[in-house]
């Protein structure tokens, strides 16, 4: 789905640096979500947002920190990144208002911190 | 929070078989049950979902079911192809609010 993109595509990284990971969208949906993927553990929610100023923790927000500059974009942040955190990272977003709940994802962003 | 469980983990089937996995979930609270396909190297894609208020759902080969006593739901594929392969993601969600997912089932059609 071109209509939410992720930048970077593919991350290689050193343990301490401060990374950004960035989505935006041109669907005109006000939530955005951040999920992790590693193998054998599915999809786990990172951070959600509902619109500019709500930002929702989800089950494994610890190392992590986000921000909504613009309803079509939301960024991930590993301040200081560390092995553990190499995965792969989708954003995803939904539009409440016109009560569906259905998830669109991004086409994820591959991290390698060593 | 919510938990959800997805099995099997791995299922192989053989072409024009059909194809069940099952995931159950912890929160009465939870209305919306999605699931995903995700072929590899591709990303999540909904297939189909169903919300509390109903039992049932099938669009053509794919179908839904959801018992909320038991608090479980699964995905059926019928007369399956080989483009069906990939793996498949349950969802749990309420109101569109937090999304906890099952662990995926990778599925193989053998032709």
């Amino acid at each position: 789905d071109a209509d939410v993109t992720q930048t970077p595509r593919n991350r290689i990284t050193k343990t301490g640096k401060r990374i950004m990971l960035e989505c935006s969208q041109t669907k005109g949906h006000d939530r955005m979500y951040w999920y992790r993927q590693d193998p054998g553990l599915g999809l786990r929610l990172i951070y959600y947002s509902f619109d500019v100023k709500d930002i929702n923790k989800g089950e494994i927000s610890d190392g992590y920190s986000v921000s909504r500059q613009a309803q079509a974009k939301f960024s991930l942040s590993l301040e200081s990144a560390i092995p553990n955190q190499t995965a792969l990272y989708f954003c995803a977003t939904s539009d409440f208002r016109r009560s569906t709940d259905t998830q669109y994802f991004g086409p994820g962003t591959r991290l390698t911190v060593l | 929070g919510e938990n959800v469980e997805q099995h099997p983990s791995t299922l192989s089937v053989q072409e024009g078989d059909s194809a069940v996995i099952k995931c159950t979930y912890s929160d009465s609270a939870s209305n919306y049950f999605p699931w995903y396909k995700q072929e590899l190297g591709k990303r999540p894609q909904l297939i189909i979902d169903i919300r509390s208020n109903v039992g049932e759902k099938k669009d053509q080969r794919i179908a839904v079911t959801l018992n909320k006593t038991a608090k479980h739901f699964s995905l059926h594929i019928t007369e399956t192809q080989p483009e069906d392969s990939a793996v498949y993601f349950c969802a749990a969600s309420k109101n569109g609010n937090q999304f906890y997912f099952g662990t995926g089932t990778s599925l193989t059609v053998i032709p």
